[in-house]
């Protein structure tokens, strides 16, 4: 069975910041892993998808990088704001299993101005 | 643009009785899952479907059930609503190609009293 770690569960880090923010995963037969951010009450968004092919994937002032054979995957953010406050969870897709997704329980990250 | 809408946003129901709560997506998408997501549980599938006639049961799906009629929609239903249900249910779609990358809604927030 998949399990799908994130540690710690809160960080809290000054403005301005680089960070990695760390996931890791049993079963390296995976077909995607996929980071989501989640703003209070709100829904979950797609930030970053990345194949089982790929190392890694960047939008703006992020880069979520994939090591399947040790299981691990990091979101790198850089220069963070306040405005970065908010979970991010990764979840991963396991190979052959047609786009269900195993979740971690996230990270919940505070940046201070 | 494409979405997927959740409704109601928000419902108070009672012990027993059944509520059906909507998820509507205009992705085209062929995949459509349900989750609930409880505080120290993360996100956890219900149940989800790959195509029109198509579900399938998740790992919470016990007292709950979904039909799928069309490809826009899944209705998710509490034959008899328990306070155990009490939780935040997600719809979420994605396409059954290559990236299988997740599209979610914004959420229903439910208590059963």
């Amino acid at each position: 069975k998949q399990e799908v770690t994130q540690i710690p569960a809160a960080l809290s880090v000054p403005e301005g910041e680089n960070l990695v923010l760390n996931c890791s995963f049993t079963d390296s037969a995976i077909y995607n892993l996929q980071w989501f951010r989640q703003d209070p009450g709100k829904g979950l968004t797609s930030l970053l998808l990345i194949q089982s092919s790929q190392r890694e994937q960047t939008s703006g002032r992020l880069n979520a990088s994939l090591d399947k054979s040790s299981g691990r995957s990091t979101l790198y953010i850089a220069a963070s704001q306040p405005g970065d406050s908010a979970t991010y969870l990764c979840a991963v897709c396991r190979t052959g299993a047609n786009s269900k997704l195993t979740f971690g329980k996230g990270i919940t990250l505070s940046v201070r101005p | 643009d494409a979405e997927i809408t959740q409704s109601p946003r928000h419902k108070i129901t009672e012990t027993g009785r059944q509520v059906t709560l909507a998820c509507h997506q205009t992705w085209n998408h062929n995949n459509m899952f349900w989750y609930r997501q409880d505080l120290g549980h993360g996100l956890r599938l219900i149940h989800y479907s790959y195509g029109v006639q198509d579900t399938n049961k998740g790992e919470v799906s016990d007292g709950y059930s979904v039909s799928r009629s069309n490809t826009e929609d899944l209705p998710l239903t509490l034959e008899s609503a328990a306070s155990s249900q009490t939780s935040v249910y997600f719809c979420a779609s994605s396409d059954g190609g290559q990236s299988y990358e997740q599209y979610f809604g914004p959420g229903t927030r439910l208590t059963v009293t």
